[in-house]
């Protein structure tokens, strides 16, 4: 399976405190993506980053990528009750366009 | 970006019976594809839809079970057939162009009974 593999599982926040999640993978990449997706409905694209880089800003978000150990990490910073919501990464393998997702990590800022 | 509109949002079926889901997208798109997402899990691609031919699909689907078409650029149908309490899921259309990248549809929230 190409799927990734995220941790933690689940990560529970006071509001204002930044939040770390994590995603591994296991094949050659040409990208990797961050979506976040409230209460199981549609995904919303937040962040790419691509093989050849290795920090990314927007906003409250930095995400790091660490092609050596197929490794990346998504922090959000200043962290905000509308922020709850399940996170997931995203690789494209090297040469193709469909994308793998890894398992998710389950955010919840408590106001 | 480009904007999917995916429908229905929401459904519940009969056992045996196939549900029929529509995705249209407002842009020209190079790729469509097809996920699913089981209750509490994360996505997983069931195949990529190709215009004017028969779908491309991943490892565990079939086409009997899961017949896609895509007669044009921009939309493509998923048919979920005979189905049965485990095809309860969230099923996502996506598409991707050059341009804009990945977007994706609301999704479609099925429940068979």
């Amino acid at each position: 399976s190409q799927q990734g593999e995220e941790d933690p599982q689940a990560l529970s926040i006071q509001e204002g405190e930044n939040a770390t999640m994590n995603c591994s993978y296991k094949t050659s990449i040409n990208n990797l993506q961050w979506y976040r997706q409230n209460s199981g409905r549609g995904l919303v694209h937040l962040i790419l980053i691509r093989s050849n880089e290795r920090e990314k800003h927007s906003g409250r978000l930095r995400v790091t990528l660490d092609t050596s150990k197929k490794s990346s990490s998504l922090l959000i910073t200043a962290s905000r009750a509308a922020d709850t919501a399940s996170y997931f990464c995203a690789t494209s393998k090297t040469g193709a366009n469909n994308l793998f997702f890894g398992t998710g990590t389950r955010l919840t800022v408590i106001p | 970006s480009a904007v999917i509109s995916q429908k229905p949002s929401r459904d519940i079926c009969q056992r045996g019976t196939s549900l029929t889901i529509q995705c249209q997208v407002d842009s020209q798109v190079t790729m469509m594809f097809w996920y699913r997402q089981q209750p509490g899990q994360s996505l997983t691609l069931i195949a990529t839809a190709n215009q004017g031919s028969e779908a491309t699909y991943e490892s565990g689907f079939v086409i009997d079970k899961f017949p896609i078409s895509r007669p044009n650029l921009t939309f493509s149908t998923l048919t979920v057939s005979n189905m049965s309490p485990e095809d309860s899921s969230i099923y996502l259309c996506s598409a991707y162009g050059q341009l804009y990248g990945y977007t994706f549809g609301s999704g479609t929230r099925l429940t068979v009974v």
